[in-house]
């Protein structure tokens, strides 16, 4: 079963301007990432947000994380009509004992449709 | 380097059909994750391994369902007498042994049961 819920479910902006996409779960976690998949490049890890971390950036990715609000969200600077791709969350839980493995429950995605 | 890699890439299988589904991950990658993706949906865990021990099998849908990764290498994940509900994306991930939060997926086999 899918850990939680992403929205919007599809997303269409033209070249240049920002796409915000939210990501909320259900139980506690280790840690939150996100991943992008389109047909030609498979599923490619973007980055990683430890529990304890409430912000990260990576080149034109800023993720937050709220785990008061058990959500997280995904924002993309000057956006190019490569980035058109669908975008996941995936958190990992850890086991029982709360070590991580990297067993990742995926959310449904969100379509990024950007328009040269 | 390489990347994971998958075979096939597409499979069309008759209903009550077995099927084989073959994972060579990244040489050196100690941990491997079998995923199922319906059209659509996000991935959702199947089984993992680390190394030949397979450590996590709860993900698989049935008894229908089995992984092996018997040198903790390649990995086949089979499906007996296949049925229209095991259509899906079936990906598979590795990671190192260091960096077990980060998972390099391969292309995926696209199974389509008729």
């Amino acid at each position: 079963s899918q850990q939680g819920e992403e929205d919007p479910q599809a997303l269409s902006i033209q070249e240049g301007e920002n796409a915000t996409m939210n990501c909320s779960y259900k139980t506690s976690i280790n840690n939150l990432q996100w991943y992008r998949q389109n047909s030609g490049r498979g599923l490619v890890h973007l980055i990683l947000i430890r529990s304890n971390e409430r912000e990260k950036h990576s080149g034109r990715l800023r993720v937050t994380l709220d785990t008061s609000k058990k959500s997280s969200s995904l924002l993309i600077t000057a956006s190019r009509a490569a980035d058109t791709a669908s975008y996941f969350c995936a958190t990992d839980a850890g086991n029982a004992g709360g070590t991580s493995y990297g067993k990742l429950t995926f959310g449904q995605g969100t379509i990024l449709t950007v328009h040269p | 380097g390489a990347g994971v890699s998958q075979s096939p890439r597409y499979k069309v299988a008759k209903r009550g059909q077995d099927v084989a589904l073959r994972c060579d991950p990244i040489s050196g990658h100690v941990s491997l994750f079998w995923y199922q993706q319906a059209l659509g949906q996000g991935p959702e865990f199947l089984t993992y391994f680390q190394n030949e021990a397979q450590l996590d099998k709860s993900g698989l849908p049935s008894d229908r369902f089995f992984a092996e990764r018997p040198e903790g290498s390649v990995s086949t994940l089979k499906i007996q007498r296949t049925q229209q509900e095991d259509s899906a994306v079936y990906l598979c991930a590795s990671s190192p042994r260091s960096r077990a939060y980060e998972q390099y997926f391969g292309p995926g086999t696209r199974l389509t049961v008729t």
